[in-house]
């Protein structure tokens, strides 16, 4: 069975902070890991990534993927308050149009 | 907005009630998704269409039934549910699965209350 783990489930910084959010998976034919945010409503999309070493930046938040050591990382600098939300990490396999494995998420809070 | 609309927003329903949950995307998408979002859980599948083709069925239960008529709409029809099916439906687009661009676009979600 696919899995995803995500880590911390939940964190708490001030303005200004940098973070790391976690996510490891286990997933049979991987395809693509996909980073979402979900404020009060859905989920908004981040970053996909497919290849290992290679980073993805939005400006303050960035992503990559090692497929080695089956993890994801998502960093945010220079936090801030509108950066608080549950952020989503969802493993795609290769196979089966569209099953999707999501992790429990992290819950971020910034603090002003 | 992200192209992707749900109606109703909200909805109570009692356990005998039949209703139906609407989605349609304006993004030219083929593929369509129903999420379904329980509080403390993590988002889990339960129905994909690629070409209004159904291609999953994560073992949903038959009270919940999918439509899709055509690439740019997506109803959950929903009959005798029970309250544990309480819950935040999110429906989603995609462009097709085999063009690897797996980016989903999320609707506002239904919140579902089942009295």
């Amino acid at each position: 069975e696919d899995k995803v783990v995500q880590s911390p489930l939940s964190l708490v910084v001030h303005e200004g902070d940098t973070v790391t959010l976690n996510c490891s998976y286990e997933v049979t034919n991987f395809r693509s890991l996909l980073w979402y945010k979900q404020e009060k409503k859905a989920p908004t999309f981040l970053f996909m990534l497919t290849s290992s070493g290679i980073e993805k930046k939005s400006g303050r938040l960035s992503s990559i993927l090692d497929k080695k050591e089956l993890f994801s990382i998502l960093n945010i600098t220079a936090t801030q308050t509108g950066d608080s939300a549950i952020y989503l990490c969802a493993v795609f396999p290769r196979t089966g149009a569209g099953k999707s494995t999501f992790g429990d998420g992290t819950t971020l809070t910034v603090k002003p | 907005e992200t192209g992707v609309t749900q109606t109703p927003r909200h909805l109570v329903m009692g356990m005998t009630n039949k209703k139906s949950l609407k989605c349609e995307q304006h993004l030219g998408h083929n593929a369509m998704y129903w999420y379904k979002q329980s509080a403390k859980k993590p988002l889990e599948l339960m129905f994909v269409y690629n070409f209004k083709e159904q291609t999953e069925n994560n073992s949903v239960p038959s009270r919940f039934s999918p439509e899709c008529p055509n690439s740019s709409h997506l109803f959950l029809h929903l009959h005798t549910l029970q309250p544990e099916d309480s819950a935040l439906y999110l429906c989603a687009s995609s462009q097709p699965w085999d063009r690897g661009q797996v980016e989903q676009y999320f609707g506002p979600g239904t919140r579902l209350t089942v009295t």
